[in-house]
């Protein structure tokens, strides 16, 4: 057991809506990622937060954004969904963004008929 | 850029014979480079890290692996594999920067056979 937590384990939904997925990191990292694991794409990163703020971007859809609360649980928001968004989306947390290693959440799969 | 190549998408072994998995990685810097493991409908495990320090790292469960600068390399290595072993494996790279962001290889499906 990694200390990151995700809900929901799965999610499924239909094309044209909009879900949330919660990450809460290991106490006392500051540093949250988002990443999305694909057949197709494999594991890419999406987005990073540290302490509130977002600091690094990657490949994330305008349609995707993210958010990170002061009490440091992270929200990925997926709208406007597309059969192609189905994957499996990990969070991963870390003290802070130079620490190197990253300790990864169970993973949310979504779904998307 | 920094990029990871993982030489072999599936590697098939028998228990108690030796594993090797296969990295070259691309950087413009000196490297943080990481394998991490992924079970069946389970998380990222991180098995090892190398940050700069001893060339040969050793990791958890018995895995090892050796950075070779002049061949770019950094491969997984285990002397006798478990069938749990059997599982995803993914060599990555730490981007340059101060983001932490990791790049991570195609990955690496080890099968062991009994």
């Amino acid at each position: 057991d990694s200390g990151v937590t995700q809900t929901p384990k799965h999610l499924i939904t239909a094309t044209g809506q909009r879900v949330t997925l919660r990450c809460s990191p290991r106490s006392g990292d500051l540093s949250v990622y988002w990443y999305q694991q694909s057949l197709d794409q494999g594991l890419q990163f999406l987005i990073q937060y540290y302490n509130g703020e977002e600091r690094a971007k990657g490949n994330i859809l305008e349609r995707f954004s993210a958010q990170q609360f002061p009490d440091l649980h992270s929200e990925l928001n997926l709208s406007s969904l597309e059969l192609g968004d189905s994957a499996l989306y990990f969070c991963a947390s870390s003290v802070s963004p130079a620490s190197g290693e990253q300790y990864f959440g169970p993973g949310t799969r979504l779904t998307v008929t | 850029a920094q990029s990871v190549t993982q030489l072999d998408s599936h590697v098939s072994v028998s228990e108690g014979t030796p594993v090797l998995l296969r990295c070259n990685y691309s950087s413009s810097y000196s490297p943080s480079l990481f394998w991490y493991v992924q079970h069946p409908n389970k998380g990222l495990q991180l098995l090892l890290k190398y940050t700069s320090a001893a060339t040969l790292v050793k990791g958890i469960n018995g895995f090892e692996a050796e950075f070779k600068k002049s061949e770019t390399s950094f491969h997984l290595t285990k002397p006798s594999a478990h069938m749990s072993d059997a599982a995803e494996y993914f060599c990555v790279v730490s981007d340059e920067g101060n983001t932490g962001k990791l790049i991570f290889g195609q990955g690496t499906t080890l099968q062991v056979k009994p």
